[in-house]
């Protein structure tokens, strides 16, 4: 049974272009997350995918944007790249929304703006 | 609203000896915790959660952790701490607010010396 998968591993981009990312889920599970993590912080929340709609929306511009397709894999989409914008970006995935739903984190794509 | 703190940056120790890695919280309400782990180049694994249950939670490869209510503590331990333990560790909390929205702390970066 494979895990959370993301693509791609890493990516190079130069300021003001527009980046998109993707993830898979695990199986069975309907919702994605995704999260920031910047070099040296933890994960930060961008937002969250539910029945194909955003559900929840962390501290994040609008140049940020998602989408969740009806197999429940989702991409995330940054516009005009900003050279703080490169981090690395998790999905996670999970079977529901409660609180005592555990969180399956994918290995990650690396995003370097210069 | 929800927070993490945890309280050391670096943690140090020798191959065979305990491992502790603290943590506060800072929640109105009963909260879910998590501890998750880091790998270099990979992505996050959990390692224990707490959802109300017993207050002594036993994790993966030999971690545990106590929820302290008094003391809003919810520190990791290890009775023997391997080479293999050496990672970034991240306490978590989940957003009460809705929607499984998780809260990282800064993370604890742990060595393990020969």
């Amino acid at each position: 049974d494979a895990g959370v998968t993301q693509s791609p591993t890493h990516l190079i981009k130069t300021r003001g272009q527009q980046v998109t990312l993707r993830c898979s889920p695990k199986s069975g599970h309907d919702t994605v997350s995704w999260y920031q993590q910047a070099l040296g912080q933890g994960p930060q929340f961008i937002f969250q995918y539910y029945e194909e709609e955003e559900r929840q929306r962390g501290n994040f511009p609008d140049r940020f944007s998602g989408h969740q397709f009806p197999n429940y894999s989702s991409e995330l989409n940054v516009n005009a790249l900003l050279l703080g914008d490169s981090a690395l970006y998790l999905c996670a995935s999970s079977s529901g929304t409660g609180v005592q739903d555990t969180q399956y984190f994918g290995p990650g794509t690396r995003l370097t703006v210069l | 609203a929800q927070s993490v703190t945890q309280l050391d940056s670096h943690v140090s120790v020798s191959e065979g000896t305990p491992v502790l890695l603290r943590c506060n919280y800072s929640s109105s309400y009963s909260p879910s915790l998590f501890w998750y782990v880091q790998h270099p180049n990979k992505g996050l694994q959990l390692l224990l959660k707490y959802t109300s249950a017993a207050t002594l939670v036993k994790g993966i490869n030999g971690f545990e952790a106590e929820f302290k209510k008094s003391e809003t503590s919810f520190h990791l331990t290890k009775p023997s701490a391997h080479m293999s333990d050496a990672a970034e560790y991240f306490c978590v909390v989940s957003d009460l607010g809705g929607y499984n929205k998780l809260i990282f702390g800064a993370g604890t970066r742990l060595a393990v010396h020969p």
